[in-house]
């Protein structure tokens, strides 16, 4: 079965630094999503991408965060100057047509900012 | 604001027992809905949907009714086993998400003991 491939599994990072998360979607895919769980809370949507832009946007989604599909199947998430707050659980997801009929989640990112 | 509301965890049963989780929500129009199972260590995986009022969604025995005049979505199993301790998110999905984002409620942690 198709998987969305995340890495790495686990990153730590000192505050101020810089990280991606990395994903691989589904080859056919053409919707990508970047969702957050901070431990023990609830799942949180960050940001959806279609046809190399922004779909739409969370309210956390503010100018610290990125996305970018360099080729033609990476889709990454980029952080600047990481604070404490932002260490939490980060999960991408593909989907073959809007909306979540079709979505599929990967493993996700621990993101520990130190 | 479209949000989603599960019953508190843990919620702790023995192996065979009938499990319910609630699951409410607040939406604008119609929207689809969704339960996602976190099994330790592992991503988010889509466990069933519904699509429209009055449908059951269903997978590996558990199943829930899309109801509209209760804004309800209760996940049941009639007999769980230990295998099925994890963590289940009720989310949903609307049309007027443009992005396909879904929003998922808090998660309920179910643990199951031989």
């Amino acid at each position: 079965e198709p998987e969305v491939t995340q890495t790495p599994s686990h990153q730590v990072t000192q505050m101020g630094q810089e990280v991606i998360l990395r994903c691989v979607p589904i080859s056919n895919h053409l919707y990508f999503y970047w969702y957050r769980q901070i431990l023990g809370q609830k799942v949180e949507f960050l940001v959806s991408f279609y046809n190399n832009e922004i779909s739409e946007k969370s309210e956390i989604f503010d100018d610290q965060f990125s996305v970018e599909r360099p080729d033609g199947s990476n889709f990454t998430l980029k952080i600047r100057s990481t604070k404490l707050e932002d260490s939490a659980m980060y999960f991408c997801a593909s989907s073959e047509a809007r909306g979540a009929y079709g979505y599929t989640f990967g493993s996700g990112t621990r993101l520990t900012v130190v | 604001g479209d949000s989603v509301t599960q019953m508190e965890g843990p919620v702790t049963l023995s192996e065979e027992a009938f499990l319910t989780i609630n699951c409410t929500y607040t939406a604008t129009g119609y929207p689809s809905l969704f339960w996602y199972v976190q099994y330790p260590g592992e991503g988010l995986q889509l466990l069933l949907k519904a699509t429209k009022a009055d449908d059951k969604g269903s997978n590996k025995g558990f199943e829930a009714t899309y109801r509209k005049e209760t804004t309800s979505f209760h996940l049941e199993k009639g007999s769980v086993q230990v295998s099925d301790s994890a963590v289940y998110f009720c989310a949903l999905t609307t049309i007027y998400n443009q992005g396909g984002k879904l929003i998922f409620g808090q998660g309920t942690e179910l643990s199951v003991k031989p």
